[in-house]
């Protein structure tokens, strides 16, 4: 079945950049893009922006603009979010998401989530 | 982008009907048919219920429907079960962004 496997939690210092990894199998990577929402502790659902694997397009959160890059490895089928400039609101599970190729308009399936905690 | 208005709450007995409702603006509710709804169990990750306003993907049971009127974007969930019990999310494309609601927690009485 089509599965989006992340890479395990991370501690960060403020100041400090994160990367999450999001390995795909079972489907053909390069016919759809990938999402990333993040949600804070006991907080709703924030989306962060999206790549298209199939083209290499991105269109990111204008609130991350400047400090989010989201990048693909075709060869591997695995997509990774870098975020940069940390804070203590950035603490949050970070979710990838298969999406459309061509505009986010729906997010299937998830992945199990990242947990990235940002504390001096 | 303001987040879509979702009430936070919603109940119903076993067998009973309930909606939730995601109020948003012509920018992205009533500016398209590009509206989504998300499960959420504590500790887990989402789960995508509806897409494009009311279709269902595979594997998602009949109970769940979606519609749309202007701008505000409907969720209904017919014979209401215990494991319907979860926080639902919508979400609605913009040509710009993906805006969510702030959730609402479903409880089964």
């Amino acid at each position: 079945q089509v599965q989006l496997v992340q890479s395990g939690a991370e501690v960060k210092k403020p100041g400090a950049s994160v990367k999450v990894s999001c390995k795909a199998s079972s489907y053909t990577f390069t016919s759809y893009g990938i999402s990333w929402v993040r949600q804070a502790p006991g907080q709703g659902l924030e989306w962060m922006g999206w790549i298209s694997a199939y083209n290499g397009n991105t269109n990111y959160a204008q609130k991350l603009q400047g400090r989010v890059t989201m990048t693909t490895d075709t060869s591997t089928s695995t997509a990774y979010m870098e975020l940069r400039s940390l804070s203590s609101d950035d603490t949050a599970v970070y979710y990838c998401a298969r999406t459309n190729r061509l505009r986010w308009n729906w997010f299937d399936p998830w992945g199990q989530g990242t947990l990235v905690t940002v504390s001096s | 982008q303001s987040a879509l208005t979702q009430p936070a709450s919603v109940s119903g007995s076993p067998g009973q009907s309930i909606t939730i409702s995601c109020t948003g603006t012509s920018s992205d509710v009533g500016g398209n048919n590009y509206v989504s709804w998300y499960q959420q169990h504590p500790g887990k990750a989402p789960k995508l219920m509806i897409y494009d306003v009311s279709n269902r993907p595979s594997g998602v049971s009949t109970r769940f429907s979606g519609s749309k009127s202007g701008n505000t974007a409907s969720l209904t969930i017919s014979g209401l079960q215990a494991e319907d019990e979860a926080n639902y999310y919508c979400s609605s494309y913009t040509t710009s962004s993906s805006v969510f609601g702030g959730g609402t927690k479903l409880t089964v009485l």
